[in-house]
């Protein structure tokens, strides 16, 4: 039962132009997302969070945006440059049990070409 | 400002032998989880400590894993008798409190052969 889902296990992006990443989810109990970013042999780096009670974050060049209407949030990632390729999890956790938990996606490769 | 620290980063044992991972949280820490990755997957949750207690070890599986977080000391994961399918990326975490943002160690890559 994979209640966090990234549907898109690639994306290729030129460098300058936007990247934007998907993640939906099934819970309607998860009440805080996060990004991490993830290079080989290393462990997640968190990137970007939002909470339920916001439709969009913004850090630099990062902004996650959430439709809770639609269990719907992405990443965007603007200018997108090579640096940024890595795979990118999307991560929640909700309000009740226990809290901490986070549920991860399956990740989406970002590729940034020159 | 030493990160969450994991060691050994790369473990090598045999079917049937034990294998201990080691954490370190970030200064100031006092939660620990603990995550794996199997191949081309994503990490799926184990279990999450406090100082000397477990608060969720629904992730983990039944048998021949457990873990710990001493007073002193870092966090063990235990695995006892490994097989072939315990080989996978097992990361390490810590928050400030309960519902922070997780920061992750580099993990430790466990091959059974």
């Amino acid at each position: 039962d994979q209640q966090v889902k990234q549907n898109s296990p690639s994306l290729s992006v030129q460098e300058g132009r936007i990247s934007i990443l998907n993640c939906d989810y099934t819970n309607s109990m998860f009440d805080y997302f996060l990004w991490y970013k993830k290079y080989p042999a290393e462990g997640p780096t968190f990137l970007i969070s939002i909470s339920s009670i916001k439709d969009k974050n913004e850090d630099g060049r990062f902004t996650v945006f959430l439709n809770k209407s639609a269990k719907h949030l992405s990443l965007h990632i603007v200018p997108s440059q090579p640096g940024d390729s890595a795979v990118y999890f999307c991560a929640a956790s909700g309000v009740t049990g226990t809290a901490s938990k986070l549920t991860f996606g399956t990740g989406t490769r970002l590729q940034v070409t020159l | 400002n030493a990160g969450v620290m994991q060691n050994p980063r790369h473990l090598v044992r045999r079917r049937g032998q034990e294998a201990r991972l080691r954490c370190s949280p970030m200064k100031g820490h006092s939660h620990v989880y603990w995550y794996r990755q199997l191949p081309e997957e994503g990490l799926k949750f184990m279990v999450y400590l406090q100082k000397e207690n477990i608060i969720d070890e629904s992730g983990m599986p039944k048998e021949r894993f457990s873990a710990e977080f001493p007073k002193e000391g870092p966090s063990i994961l235990r695995i006892q008798q490994v097989v072939r399918g315990d080989s996978a990326a097992y990361f390490c975490a810590s928050s400030l409190q309960g519902k922070d943002t997780q920061y992750f160690g580099p993990g430790t890559r466990l091959t059974v052969l």
